[in-house]
């Protein structure tokens, strides 16, 4: 089956920028999507396809996919972005093809 | 805006049989252009995906539970449903429905549930 890994946490200051990897083989053909999840609530899908962001999402969230790593951005990061965040692919070849990594804690310093 | 609502029982016993359904609201299962997934979180871990449904009862499992899981849907009543046979502490977890948004080469939840804790325990 298809691994994505992720750093188990990422720590920033409010208001500086947090960037949470995602490695996986050739992820960069792949379309990978980024979920939130706060304490004890369901994930909520903030990036998708790489790069888009569903709506009500703000801008300050953002994806990069390319090669072996997919990347998302939180820019000018706010006490309410501390959550746990997963990325996710589909991989058509791969059993199950519905993927998740494995998590990474982001906390607000 | 569509919405989804876990419901059953919250207490398995071991070697039974664990049953959830969904119920969606706000749009049509029917409608077709979206499969219909279960997703569970044991406690303190990460996301693992059980398997997604299409609305004509198409099907697709994961291979780790494959043997003991069947998702069906009931378009009449736009609810899907979760079984999970012979369960053991090992699938205590936090089971989840959603919504997938999927194409021929992406395919991701864009709708939760709030999820519901099942626990197997005599």
């Amino acid at each position: 089956s298809y691994v994505l890994t992720q750093p188990p946490s990422v720590s920033v200051a409010p208001g500086q920028t947090a960037r949470i990897t995602c490695g996986g083989n050739n992820i960069g053909s792949k379309s990978v999507h980024w979920y939130q999840q706060k304490p004890g609530q369901a994930p909520v899908l903030v990036v998708y396809d790489d790069s888009d962001r569903p709506s009500g999402i703000p801008e300050r969230f953002s994806g990069s996919n390319s090669g072996n790593t997919a990347t998302l951005t939180i820019s000018r990061v706010e006490a309410g972005d501390e959550a746990d965040y997963y990325c996710q692919v589909w991989d058509s070849s791969s059993d199950p093809p519905y993927v998740f990594g494995t998590g990474t804690k982001v906390t607000v310093l | 805006q569509v919405q989804l609502q876990e419901s059953g029982p919250g207490l398995v016993k071991p070697s039974q049989t664990l049953s959830l359904t969904c119920t969606v609201s706000g749009g049509s299962i029917s409608s077709g252009g979206y499969y219909w997934s279960w997703i569970r979180q044991h406690p303190g871990k990460g996301l693992e995906w059980i398997g997604y449904i299409y609305y004509s009862g198409s099907t697709y499992y994961n291979p780790s539970l494959k043997s003991r899981v069947t998702i069906s849907v009931d378009t009449s009543k736009n609810q899907f449903s979760l079984k999970l046979s012979s369960v053991t502490a090992a699938d205590t977890a936090v089971y989840y429905c959603a919504r997938d948004w999927c194409s021929s080469t992406s395919c991701y939840s864009d709708y939760w549930g709030q999820g519901t804790l099942v626990t197997v325990s005599s």
